[in-house]
């Protein structure tokens, strides 16, 4: 069985400042996906980064980069110097190579104060 | 990129009336649509598995008679929720899958209050 696990429920920050979401993954397959989206209030989902199972190389995109580590199973993400427009819901997810069903993470609502 | 579109937007509607639920992909076939439920402050829950031409499958829990599907076309997924009460209050969100790109496209969400 898949799980997705994003420990921090809610995360408040002021703007400007740097901020790390976390997420961990459970999977038994050795070659599998792994997502970030974005759910502003709203409420449609906006795709950030898909990372395959067997590219460890962190990627940069502007302000928000992530980290893959496979040694413990984690996929963390973070945004540096956050602002108000970064506000939202952000979900990380697990496919499998084969089919098509993603596994959703709880989600971490990310709150950035002027 | 792929665009996939949701109709309605909102609803309102009354305990114990129907309300269908459209999802097209506009520039792309999809052989296989989702259907998510989101309830407030909650994750994306899986409901079933709309495949063109032939039944959805459904996520342990969801019940078939209740959440109809129907994939009638490449780009045309309809989610019936059937005799709605307030508990099928919720964000529903469907997304297609792009055969060019492996990918799964979101929808931008229905949002159903049943009163």
């Amino acid at each position: 069985a898949q799980k997705v696990t994003q420990a921090q429920t809610e995360i408040s920050v002021v703007e400007k400042e740097d901020v790390t979401l976390d997420c961990v993954y459970e999977t038994r397959d050795t070659t599998y996906y792994l997502f970030w989206y974005k759910q502003p209030p709203s409420g449609e989902l906006v795709f950030l980064i898909r990372r395959n199972s067997f590219d460890e190389q962190n990627e940069i995109s502007g302000r928000y980069s992530w980290n893959f580590q496979k040694s413990t199973s984690s996929f963390n993400f973070t945004i540096t110097a956050s602002q108000v427009v970064d506000s939202a819901v952000y979900f990380c997810a697990l496919k499998k190579r084969a089919g098509n069903m993603l596994t959703f993470g709880g989600g971490t609502r990310l709150m950035v104060k002027p | 990129g792929a665009v996939v579109s949701q109709h309605p937007s909102w609803v309102i509607c009354k305990s114990g009336t129907s309300v269908k639920i459209e999802c097209r992909s506009l520039d792309f076939q999809a052989t296989t649509m989702f259907w998510y439920r989101q309830f407030p402050k909650q994750s994306l829950m899986l409901m079933a598995t709309s495949n063109e031409g032939s039944k959805a499958t459904y996520e342990q829990g969801v019940e078939k008679d209740k959440f109809l599907i129907n994939h009638a076309s490449l780009t045309l997924s309809t989610l019936t929720v059937t005799s709605a009460h307030p508990e099928d209050s919720s964000f529903y969100i469907c997304s297609a899958r792009d055969p060019n790109y492996n990918e799964q496209f979101f929808g931008p969400g229905t949002r159903l209050t049943v009163l």
